[in-house]
């Protein structure tokens, strides 16, 4: 169980194109989502956390309008990656989490590579 | 100041070695204490947690946590080469948001 998907797993765009990334919860209903980036050889960065119907929470540095974030679902989160830039090549990792569960308990999805040329 | 600080390596160990891994935190609200194991191109993988200060084993896995001082460790018993990967540590103060280490990178060679 706690199974989370993603998709697509890798994905090559040209730079000023825009790029949708869908994370999934495939057997449970995940009312809070998290969205990291995570640069080679370093850690996870939290980008935002999203609550089912509600806006997203950024964290500060992270462009808000730059990075959509839609939580439509309790099973399903998008982020959006606008007007994409070399610079925004990364992996991108969701996490979701259940209600009533302790903080520990989120589940990670696969990732998805990102590169922009 | 980083809240966490874990070690950075890397590490790398002969196969059946005792392998340490550590990370250090400077926020005492920290309640949840979680080590994950990251395959290159892979989402991390939950590999144990723990809320109070002490021991808790798991297979060939043992976390420890010294809340007094701020210091928490994951053991790996009779490591395999599977156990490659990079190790992160994150702390939660259950208010939903996880803080991770770095990560440390570990290869245990055949």
């Amino acid at each position: 169980g706690a199974v989370v998907s993603q998709h697509p797993s890798w994905v090559i765009c040209k730079s000023g194109t825009s790029v949708k990334i869908e994370c999934r919860s495939l057997d449970f209903q995940a009312t809070t989502m998290f969205w990291y980036r995570q640069f080679p050889k370093q850690s996870l960065m939290l980008m935002a956390t999203s609550n089912e119907g509600s806006k997203a929470t950024y964290e500060q540095g992270v462009e808000k309008d730059k990075f959509l974030i839609n939580h439509a679902s309790l099973t399903l989160s998008t982020l959006t990656v606008t007007s994409a830039h070399p610079e925004d090549s990364s992996f991108y990792i969701c996490s979701a989490r259940t209600s009533g569960r302790a903080g520990y308990e989120q589940y990670f999805g696969p990732g998805t590579r990102l590169t922009v040329t | 100041q980083k809240e966490v600080e874990q070690d950075p390596g890397p590490l790398s160990v002969p196969e059946g070695a005792i392998v340490s891994l550590n990370c250090t935190y400077s926020n005492s609200a920290f309640q949840y204490f979680m080590w994950y194991r990251q395959y290159s191109r892979k989402g991390p993988e939950l590999l144990m947690y723990t809320y109070s200060s002490g021991n808790k084993e798991d297979g060939r896995f043992t976390a420890q946590v010294d809340k007094s001082s701020k210091y928490i460790s994951l053991f790996i018993r009779d490591s395999q080469p599977s156990d490659s990967a990079t190790y992160l540590c994150a702390l939660n103060t259950n208010a939903g948001k996880s803080t991770f280490g770095d990560g440390t990178t570990l290869t245990v060679k055949p």
